[in-house]
């Protein structure tokens, strides 16, 4: 079945450090939507994204959709102690209704 | 005024148990959904409802039995529990199937079968 993987599995970071995750599709993905998951927490949305090569930002975020609509990636900027948790890309698979969540990368920010 | 709500937060059980965890949403969403979480932090869909109608049924095993009565529910009841029952579920919703759609997650259930 289609898979979706994520790399790093966790990173740990000094605040002020750049960070970066990398989705990666084995199927071409008609778009492609971020999570945050704070720790204890649940899944939040962050962001969507749909055409090929597209970049949006968030602030100290920056997310982008490959050219050939297979990988992602969410880089963001000097990290603070408040982007601690796990990200999750994911994507359409199968049936409309079904998202396919990636793997997950958690980071961890340290002062 | 919370959205996606689920009860409980905390299930403990002995193995052989039956239980079951609750789902309400209030965005007024006609899609919802159970994901399973392991220890790993791996999200699985298990089941999706739209209108009350069964979409979605991965490879879980039939001791799971969803159940929805109206569209802003969605119950999961889970027969015989098993020690690899542990982890967090999450009911989620959408507008609609449209796989464009944001899902909303609830809090979580996190359950501990001894």
């Amino acid at each position: 079945g289609q898979q979706v993987m994520q790399i790093p599995q966790y990173q740990h970071v000094q605040e002020g450090e750049d960070f970066t995750t990398y989705c990666n599709s084995s199927t071409t993905l008609s778009n492609i939507q971020w999570y945050k998951q704070r720790p204890g927490g649940h899944p939040v949305f962050l962001i969507q994204l749909v055409k090929s090569g597209e970049v949006k930002k968030q602030k100290r975020l920056t997310f982008q959709f490959g050219e050939a609509k297979k990988n992602s990636s969410l880089h963001i900027t000097a990290t603070q102690t408040t982007d601690v948790g796990t990200y999750f890309c994911a994507g359409p698979t199968g049936t409309a209704s079904k998202l396919t969540f990636g793997t997950g990368t958690r980071l961890q920010v340290t002062l | 005024d919370t959205a996606v709500s689920q009860t409980p937060k905390y299930l403990v059980t002995q193995m052989g148990n039956d239980k079951s965890i609750k789902c309400e949403q209030n965005l007024g969403h006609d899609t919802m959904y159970w994901y399973k979480q392991d220890s790993k932090k791996f999200l699985k869909i298990m089941f999706s409802y739209n209108n009350k109608e069964l979409i979605i049924n991965e490879t879980v095993p039939n001791r799971f039995s969803p159940k929805s009565p109206d569209k802003a529910h969605l119950n999961l009841h889970i027969n015989s529990l098993e020690l690899g029952d542990s982890a967090v579920y999450f009911c989620a919703s959408s507008q609609d199937l449209d796989y464009r759609e944001t899902q909303y997650f609830g809090p979580g259930t996190r359950l501990l079968v001894l």
